[in-house]
């Protein structure tokens, strides 16, 4: 089934350890983005990227990084140095501007706390 | 800088009753699209209804609506004979379309359909 996946559905991190959020679409799609939503929150802009090996930074970058070596794959790497990473973490895709009928489809998100 | 106002944190309908959720926008930009996303308690975002900015004509999707007034930069969405299973965080979007495509969320509608 086409699709995005986000793994893993539960991560746990302890203080001053780096992690990795997965993320792999099979829509062909050529824009992809990390959202980070906090308790009765919006959805905020982390990093998104429109091809492969480029990416552009969103409105809450800082303590985090983001790979775009193949079109599939968009993987978000949460920092020592994000200070409050506890969160809700969306990764979503697109296909490219313009394009008829674009829409933004969502991951099932992944869960991070800190520990 | 793009921004989207969501005013209403939360709404509260009786079932079968009709709703409104308010939205607007600000940008300088003339292509973009605009979107509302559900999100229900299990995290999941599902697309609700999407319009095109160069379209006059308002999107229905079944018992979901808009109202786009491009001029006023205001893009509400109306539920009518509302289901319980219409109870979520919604979520107005917008995709600017040239450039970098960015995506921007606004903070959410709370809504209670009750029975």
């Amino acid at each position: 089934d086409g699709g995005i996946t986000q793994s893993p559905k539960y991560l746990f991190r302890k203080e001053g350890q780096n992690v990795t959020l997965s993320c792999e679409q099979n829509l062909n799609h050529d824009a992809m983005y990390w959202y980070r939503q906090d308790p009765g929150q919006g959805l905020r802009l982390i990093y998104y990227s429109q091809i492969v090996n480029d990416f552009q930074k969103g409105d809450i970058a800082e303590g985090y990084s983001v790979s775009r070596e193949k079109k599939e794959s968009f993987p978000l790497t949460v920092t020592s140095a994000q200070k409050n990473p506890t969160a809700f973490y969306l990764c979503a895709s697109s296909t490219a501007q313009g394009a008829p009928g674009n829409t933004i489809y969502f991951g099932e998100g992944s869960w991070l706390t800190v520990v | 800088a793009q921004t989207v106002t969501q005013s209403q944190p939360e709404m509260s309908v009786q079932e079968a009753e009709t709703v409104t959720l308010s939205c607007t926008y600000d940008t300088s930009e003339n292509n973009y699209y605009l979107f509302w996303y559900k999100q229900p308690p299990s995290r999941q975002m599902i697309l609700v209804i999407r319009q095109e900015a160069y379209k006059q004509q308002n999107a229905t999707e079944n018992r979901f609506s808009v109202n786009f007034q491009k001029a006023a930069k205001s893009f509400s969405l109306k539920i009518s004979d509302s289901q319980l299973g219409d109870t979520a965080m919604y979520f107005c979007a917008f995709m600017i379309l040239g450039g970098y495509q960015k995506v921007t969320f606004g903070t959410g509608t709370k809504l209670q359909v009750i029975p």
